[in-house]
């Protein structure tokens, strides 16, 4: 049972080059999302999705864009990587978006911007 | 705006008690999760909030007070493997998650 899975685990970027971070569940959730983790601060939410085909803008969209063609899968991508945009992300997902389903993670993504 | 807040850092002994508070100011509440962190991995679900009162697990408890807009997570029994960040989420009105930035936990022999 793998749960969230997140690829790839680490990564070093140059300025200005794109990327795609690859989210798969296996859990049949109608609900992903993606945060972003920096020191010192909460999650926050960058993009997320309600279901297959659907996504909508978080706290911090600016400089990402997102896809979710089957409702197993959720990718993130990065246009044009900036060194503001180093951090780990973190992909979660959960049954429905009612308060009472926690939501569950992948193990992050590690993203180091030069 | 809406606010989680929670101690940075506390530290405590094996076998002992720890209470980790967390106070929330969110459009709306509907209700609120405590996860656990460890360095390096991915949050892991703990508890879940809603009404008033403590909800016990094992060695885990929460606790939640809708009018003072405040909750703890208690530890009993600590062991060292509960050394890890524990992050407080509360649900708004839109049922976004708003995190507090983590209470990083270190246990002591």
């Amino acid at each position: 049972n793998a749960g969230v899975t997140q690829t790839p685990k680490f990564r070093v970027l140059k300025t200005g080059q794109s990327m795609t971070l690859l989210c798969a569940q296996d859990m049949n959730h109608e609900y992903m999302y993606w945060y972003r983790q920096d020191p010192g601060m909460g999650l926050r939410l960058i993009h997320y999705s309600v279901g297959e085909g659907t996504t909508a803008k978080g706290e911090v969209p600016d400089g990402y864009n997102v896809s979710r063609l089957k409702k197993q899968n959720f990718l993130l991508g990065l246009e044009s990587a900036a060194p503001s945009q180093t951090s780990v992300y973190f992909c979660a997902s959960s049954f429905h978006g009612d308060g009472n389903q926690p939501q569950h993670f992948g193990d992050g993504t590690r993203l180091s911007i030069l | 705006g809406q606010n989680i807040d929670q101690p940075t850092e506390m530290t405590a002994t094996e076998g002992a008690i720890v209470q980790i508070n967390c106070t929330y100011q969110t459009s709306g509440f509907n209700g609120l999760f405590w996860y656990q962190q460890h360095a390096g991995e991915a949050p892991t679900f703990l508890s879940y909030n809603v009404l008033d009162g403590l909800e016990e697990k094992g060695r885990f408890s929460s606790f939640l007070s809708r009018s003072k807009g405040y909750s703890y997570l208690l530890l009993k029994e600590l062991q060292m493997k509960d050394s890890a960040s524990y992050l407080c989420a509360a649900i708004d009105s839109n049922y976004q998650l708003i995190w507090g930035a983590g209470t990083k936990l270190i246990i002591k022999p």
